[in-house]
């Protein structure tokens, strides 16, 4: 079953602008996670948030965390043709279970 | 540079055969996981591995094994591969503790003819 939901589903943008992906997800979770995919190939972890985190930055990458709402978003700040790939959220429900959506494909365009 | 390898890129099978997936990681990690990923479906937990020896099912275990016998090698058998078995596989390792990320492989994408 899958824990997160993104929104969009694809999301079509310029370079030099900014992309916002949304998570929500269904249960209690110990963190939540963002990742991408580039065509094909395996995920990279982005940025991981704890439960008991509202806000967190990594480079271009801003992060937030609504527990109460069970929603999370990812903000990639001028963004470039090379951060074109899918995204996933994914939230660590109990100790080992990393449960993910069905991701958003962006696609940035020079 | 730390990494999650998988033995096959691209993996053709026939209907009946027993399968073999391999992944060894270099970086000590306690936990490894076997996912598939299908398109509308995104990624779901075959089997997951917290210590050598030790495995637990995730949420689609049917038709498939695992074996960890060394703390970095991984293995996902599918004892009897089916059509619908055609998917791509991602094997990812992390470290003992609750709050790291997941290191991928590159996946196999395997089909079963």
């Amino acid at each position: 079953s899958q824990q997160g939901e993104e929104d969009p589903q694809a999301l079509s943008i310029q370079e030099g602008e900014n992309a916002t992906m949304n998570c929500s997800y269904k249960t209690s979770i110990n963190n939540l996670q963002w990742y991408r995919q580039n065509s094909g190939r395996g995920l990279v972890h982005l940025i991981l948030i704890r439960s008991n985190e509202r806000e967190k930055h990594s480079g271009r990458l801003r992060v937030t965390l609504d527990t109460s709402k069970k929603s999370s978003s990812l903000l990639i700040t001028a963004s470039r043709a090379a951060d074109t790939a899918s995204y996933f959220c994914a939230a660590t429900q109990g100790y080992n279970k990393l449960i993910f959506g069905a991701g958003t494909r962006l696609a940035v365009h020079p | 540079d730390v990494k999650v390898t998988q033995s096959s890129r691209y993996l053709v099978k026939r209907t009946g055969e027993k399968v073999f997936l391999e992944c060894v990681q270099d970086m000590d990690h306690e936990n490894m996981f076997w996912y598939r990923q299908d398109p509308g479906l995104g990624l779901r937990l075959i089997y997951f591995s917290y210590d050598v020896k030790m495995k637990e099912k995730g949420d689609i275990p049917e038709g498939y094994s695992v074996s960890r016998e060394k703390k970095e090698r991984f293995s996902l058998i599918l004892e009897s591969a089916s059509t619908n078995q055609t998917s791509m596989y991602l094997c990812a390792s992390r470290p003992r503790g609750l709050d790291y990320g997941y290191t991928f492989g590159s996946g196999t994408r395997l089909t079963v003819v």
